[in-house]
């Protein structure tokens, strides 16, 4: 069975300081993955898609980057936080080479930025 | 401009009722409309989902009608129940598009008993 686990589950983080969030697939090979994000009682933004390993594509500019590693890897980062970056971060799956029929969802990060 | 909208934006309904939730899209490139449900705290999950060349689709007590000419759907929730109250997002992509969905704001549906 596929599993997916982000982490941690919960950050609260001071302005200015860095942040990288992890996600793991297991049981499917090559999939896609996806970060999204979304502010309490929001929508869900795309951030990030990736294909294949080393590869990324950004949706949406938020002075966020995205990485790769491994086949089953997803991470999220960046340099400096922003209050706005508070909110509910979520990696997704795909089957891979398909289309984004339906996305499997983590059960999130909850970021505060303070 | 947001290309998913989705209304009313908070709906309640009495145990029993049928709920609802209406989307509306603009890009006619899009044919694949998935619903998702979430619960606070949780990720979504696929409730349920339509390709444009078919009107409606229905899974237990969960319809979706769809309007190609009009650019409009509806989730129909029939026989609500208190277990229904979550958040419901519409989302739509191209076909053969790996690069993601497209979220409306979400509706929020309390069934009350």
């Amino acid at each position: 069975a596929q599993t997916i686990h982000q982490w941690p589950v919960a950050e609260i983080k001071a302005v200015g300081s860095p942040l990288s969030l992890g996600c793991t697939i297991k049981g499917k090979s090559s999939p896609n993955l996806y970060w999204y994000w979304q502010a309490t009682g929001g929508t869900l933004q795309q951030l990030f898609y990736s294909i294949t390993v080393g590869q990324v594509e950004s949706v949406v500019q938020l002075n966020l980057s995205a990485s790769r590693p491994k086949d089953d890897q997803f991470i999220l980062s960046t340099e400096k936080l922003l209050l706005s970056h508070s909110g509910f971060y979520l990696c997704a799956w795909s089957l891979r080479g398909t289309s984004a029929e339906t996305l499997y969802f983590g059960s999130g990060t909850r970021l505060t930025v303070l | 401009q947001q290309q998913v909208r989705q209304s009313p934006q908070s709906l309640t309904v009495w145990e029993g009722e049928t709920a609802i939730l209406n989307c509306s899209y603009e890009d006619s490139t899009f044919n694949y409309f998935p619903w998702y449900q979430q619960f606070p705290g949780e990720g979504p999950a696929l409730l349920i989902s339509i390709r444009s060349v078919s009107d409606k689709k229905e899974d237990g007590r969960f319809t979706i009608f769809f309007n190609k000419r009009e650019k409009k759907l509806s989730l129909h929730i029939t026989d609500s129940q208190p277990g229904d109250s979550a958040t419901y997002f519409c989302a739509a992509s191209e076909d053969n598009y790996a690069q993601g969905l497209t979220f409306g704001l979400g509706t929020r549906v309390s069934v009350f008993p």
